[in-house]
């Protein structure tokens, strides 16, 4: 019930296309759904978020669609460029109590030029 | 740059010993948190501290230890150490319960 599943564990993409990144939970107690991105060297970075009370945020580019009743959200960028090469990692919280986090399984996204 | 600091980059270990990790939690931020994150694999949960209390406890080994300070700088140990403990291990902070996660660059681990 804590695990969050992300796919696909990688992903290539010609640069101006769509990039599509799914996660499911299962546990409805989640409150708080990150996505973040990584570098080689770097530690995770927030990207952008979404809590339940909304079914899409976007923020430039970058898209977050939220499906509560399938438990699935997922993450579109849109127009995709070389410098968004990166693992990216779809995460899960509680936002009251021990309050932590679980991170999907990431997923490696190559842009090509 | 996240404003989180942890220190060092690298440590090269033999089996068997034990080193410690420290972080420096953004200023302002009271809530430390810590992952392994091993060769192509995903972020694993270790521990988590708040205002220098534990908070939550992840998939950590009896053989490693955190401990969160008055300072709220926080120090991961690492003993008995295996070559399977070889990782990238991170270190984030939050303000309070509900506000993001922002991660330091990591401390990469090699047992040889």
């Amino acid at each position: 019930q804590q695990q969050v599943k992300q796919s696909p564990q990688s992903l290539i993409v010609q640069k101006g296309g769509i990039s599509i990144i799914n996660c499911a939970y299962e546990n409805t107690a989640f409150d708080y759904f990150p996505w973040y991105q990584q570098f080689p060297g770097k530690g995770p970075a927030l990207l952008i978020a979404i809590r339940p009370d909304v079914s899409e945020k976007k923020e430039g580019r970058f898209t977050i669609s939220f499906n509560k009743s399938a438990k699935q959200f997922s993450l579109h960028i849109m127009d995709s460029q070389p410098g968004d090469s990166a693992t990216y990692f779809c995460a899960a919280s509680i936002t009251s109590g021990t309050y932590k986090y679980i991170f999907g399984t990431g997923t490696r996204l190559k842009v090509l030029a | 740059d996240s404003g989180v600091t942890q220190t060092p980059k690298h440590l090269i270990t033999a089996t068997g010993q034990r080193v410690t990790l420290r972080c420096s939690p953004r200023s302002g931020d009271l809530s430390v948190y810590w992952y392994q994150q091993s060769l192509d694999q995903g972020l694993q949960f270790l521990i988590q501290y708040y205002n220098g209390e534990e908070r939550a406890k992840g998939n950590i080994l009896e053989r490693f230890s955190a401990q969160q300070f008055p300072d709220l700088h926080s120090e991961l140990n690492l003993s008995s150490l295996e070559l399977g403990d070889s990782a990238l291990y991170f270190c984030a902070s939050s303000q309070v319960a509900g506000s993001p996660l922002h991660f330091g660059n990591g401390t990469r681990l090699t047992v040889t």
